[in-house]
């Protein structure tokens, strides 16, 4: 049974750069979930993404965008790339509705812009 | 705006211990608090979870305590292992669960 799969597993850009980052959630999942996690910090909600659809978003400027795809893979796009960018990556999926469906992260990309 | 406080950011456990872990949350729509276990280069995974409705969950060496009224939750690992050692974080939810908030974390480590 596989879990959540990110790719790249790194990747290093320049800032004005644009990056792509890919996922596959878990079989049987629908939703997927992306976060941000910083240097020493925790993960911080950048947006979730069910029936090919943004549900929620975070606190996270418009450059972050994302895509939902049938087979319920995703991904996270970033515009302008700013150092401040730099941070691990994570997707994490789950199953939509109602009731106790906790998220299952995948290992991330780790982002370094220059 | 933090809404979920934690604390400590770090911890020093002897083998045999008992590590405790602090965490507050400030926005009462919050309904899940789970808590997450991270090892280095791997993405958060988790550990055990609890409702406002009930106060403790015990799940083997881990154990949830929670305190709606002062807003504040905690995570204690009995009998502390080396491969306890470890980034946890608290994290709260609503609606579903969808959408989690994460604490800041914190560094354990067990020794021998």
């Amino acid at each position: 049974d596989a879990g959540v799969t990110q790719s790249p597993t790194h990747l290093i850009k320049t800032r004005g750069q644009q990056v792509t980052l890919r996922c596959s959630p878990k079989s049987g999942h629908d939703t997927v979930s992306w976060y941000q996690q910083a240097l020493g910090q925790g993960p911080q909600f950048i947006f979730q993404y069910y029936e090919e659809e943004e549900r929620q978003r975070g606190n996270f400027p418009d450059r972050f965008s994302g895509h939902q795809f049938p087979n319920y893979s995703s991904e996270l796009n970033v515009n302008a790339l700013l150092l401040g960018d730099s941070a691990l990556y994570l997707c994490a999926s789950s199953t939509y509705g109602t009731g106790e469906s906790p998220l299952h992260f995948g290992n991330g990309t780790r982002l370094t812009v220059t | 705006q933090q809404q979920v406080k934690q604390s400590p950011q770090s911890l020093i456990v002897q083998k045999g211990g008992i590590s405790i872990i602090n965490c507050a949350y400030e926005n009462t729509a919050f309904d899940y608090f789970p808590w997450y276990q991270q090892f280095p280069g791997k993405g958060p995974a988790l550990l055990i979870a609890i409702r406002p409705d009930v106060s403790e969950k015990k799940e083997g060496r881990f154990t949830i305590s929670f305190n709606k009224s002062a807003k504040q939750f905690s995570l204690h690992i009995m009998d502390s292992q080396p491969g306890d050692s470890a980034t946890y974080f608290c994290a709260a939810g609503s609606g579903g669960y969808q959408k989690v908030t994460f604490g800041t974390g914190t560094k354990l480590q067990v020794i021998p």
